[in-house]
């Protein structure tokens, strides 16, 4: 099954671009999702299918994919962008979602 | 597009519980569900699948024999029956719709599990 890596943690400053990224073994051909989770909330898709942004996502979210890694990036980072960020796969193997181990964006 | 789920609690360890969520804003039998768990402090972890229709249901192999999803679409309502609960699956569960890329297009808020004794 796939095991799918994210940095633990990632900073930036306002208006500053913030971005995380997500690899894993044979990750080339597999769509990757984004969900932020901002403290004490349910998580919100903000980019699906690699670089699809959801009807309500701010243009400032945005996601690309090249090989074996997936980035989100968020440019112009606000003090609301403060969350934790998590990437999610379908496994190849079984059809089973399979999310990262999440990052937390800390906006100086 | 809302989810609203309910059932959580604290339970003993070996107990049960029937967790729902019932859905609004848009057509439940024409979509897949999910439910996924957090533990405290923890990532996100999925749980189960059922299909639009609920012919179809899949579970993680760390719940699977012990969790039972089901949908009943005149209710209009999803259900997760978790069975020998231990403290490992103490969580926030969170029903979650299915997006047709495979992603997870809404979520609920979520309902708080806590196993203990």
């Amino acid at each position: 099954s796939h095991v799918v890596t994210q940095p633990p943690s990632v900073s930036a400053a306002p208006g500053q671009a913030a971005r995380i990224t997500c690899g894993g073994d044979n990750f080339a051909h597999i769509g990757v999702h984004w969900l932020q989770q901002r403290p004490g909330q349910a998580p919100v898709l903000v980019i699906s299918n690699d670089s699809d942004r959801p009807s309500g996502i701010p243009e400032r979210f945005s996601g690309s994919h090249s090989g074996n890694t997936a980035t989100l990036t968020i440019s112009r980072v606000e003090a609301g962008d403060e969350a934790d960020y998590y990437c999610q796969i379908s496994d190849s193997s079984n059809n089973h979602p399979v999310f990262g181990g999440g990052t937390k964006l800390t906006v100086l | 597009v809302q989810l609203v789920e309910s059932g959580g609690g604290v339970v003993q360890p070996g107990r049960s519980l029937r967790l729902s969520c019932v859905p609004s804003g848009f057509a439940f039998n024409s979509f897949a569900m999910h439910w996924v768990r957090q533990a405290p402090g923890k990532g996100l972890e999925w749980v189960s699948f059922i299909s639009y229709d609920g012919n179809i249901r899949d579970y993680a192999d760390s719940v699977r024999g012990r969790f039972t999803i089901s949908r009943d679409n005149f209710k209009k309502t999803l259900y997760l029956q978790v069975s020998t609960l231990t403290a490992d699956d103490t969580a926030i569960y969170y029903c979650a719709r299915h997006g047709g890329d495979g992603s997870f297009d809404f979520w609920g808020q979520g309902t708080l599990v806590t196993v203990s004794s």
